[in-house]
């Protein structure tokens, strides 16, 4: 079991580009969770998915920033046109039951 | 709504000794979990010890531990003989029982823990 996989490690973007961050649940996993870390801070939940449906957003920023699970592939967040401040790490998570989380390692954006 | 406070920002403990890392909760629930993970330079989060509210026993987890005082809304972790691989971030984390409208995890500031060899 390969665990939560989260891809890429790194993200360098520039300015206004677009950044996009994949994670992969556990195998059997149909839960997945976004959190975001900011620099000396602890993790932030933004949004909670299950298959294809949004379950709570009430953690995402209301402009630029999407998140999708769909019925085949990884679970994608999207930030649009990225501002210096979305510089974080963005830690990925997925769940089947109440046993809690297992976390991904993470991507680690850096805008400049 | 919830929140996780950790009053510790920075923890140094010699090896080989004991160390408490502080936490309290507020919520209005009755049941819930209590998580306490340790993130590593290397950025992992790792869950080193989970409660359920309704189990008055205190977890345990070889050198690790826990003091769930749900009167006082607290639950310290104890690491005992500790290791120089024990030196991380950790952070405290409340959620809501499983099935309710969100499973989402709630985490406090987070405590850096230094061990001294």
């Amino acid at each position: 079991n390969a665990g939560v996989m989260q891809n890429p490690r790194h993200l360098v973007r520039r300015r206004g580009q677009e950044a996009r961050l994949r994670c992969s649940p556990m195998k059997g996993h149909s839960h997945v969770y976004w959190y975001r870390q900011l620099p000396e801070e602890g993790l932030k939940f933004m949004v909670y998915l299950q298959k294809e449906n949004i379950i709570d957003e009430s953690g995402m920023p209301k402009e630029r920033f999407s998140a999708e699970f769909p019925k085949e592939g990884p679970s994608i967040l999207r930030i649009q046109q990225v501002v210096r401040g979305d510089s974080a790490a963005y830690f990925c998570a997925s769940s089947n039951s109440d046993y809690g989380y297992t976390f991904g390692s993470g991507t680690r954006l850096t805008v400049v | 709504a919830q929140t996780v406070t950790q009053s510790q920002p920075e923890m140094s403990v010699q090896e080989a000794e004991t160390v408490t890392l502080s936490c309290t909760y507020d919520t209005s629930e009755s049941d819930y979990y209590l998580f306490w993970y340790k993130q590593p330079p290397s950025r992992q989060m790792i869950l080193v010890i989970r409660q359920e509210a309704y189990k008055q026993q205190n977890a345990t987890e070889n050198r690790f531990s826990v003091n769930f005082q749900k009167a006082a809304k607290s639950f310290s972790l104890k690491i005992s003989d500790s290791q120089l691989g024990d030196a991380a971030m950790y952070f405290c984390a409340y959620r809501s029982p499983y099935g309710g409208a969100t499973n989402k995890l709630i985490f406090g500031t987070g405590t850096l823990l230094a061990v001294q060899p």
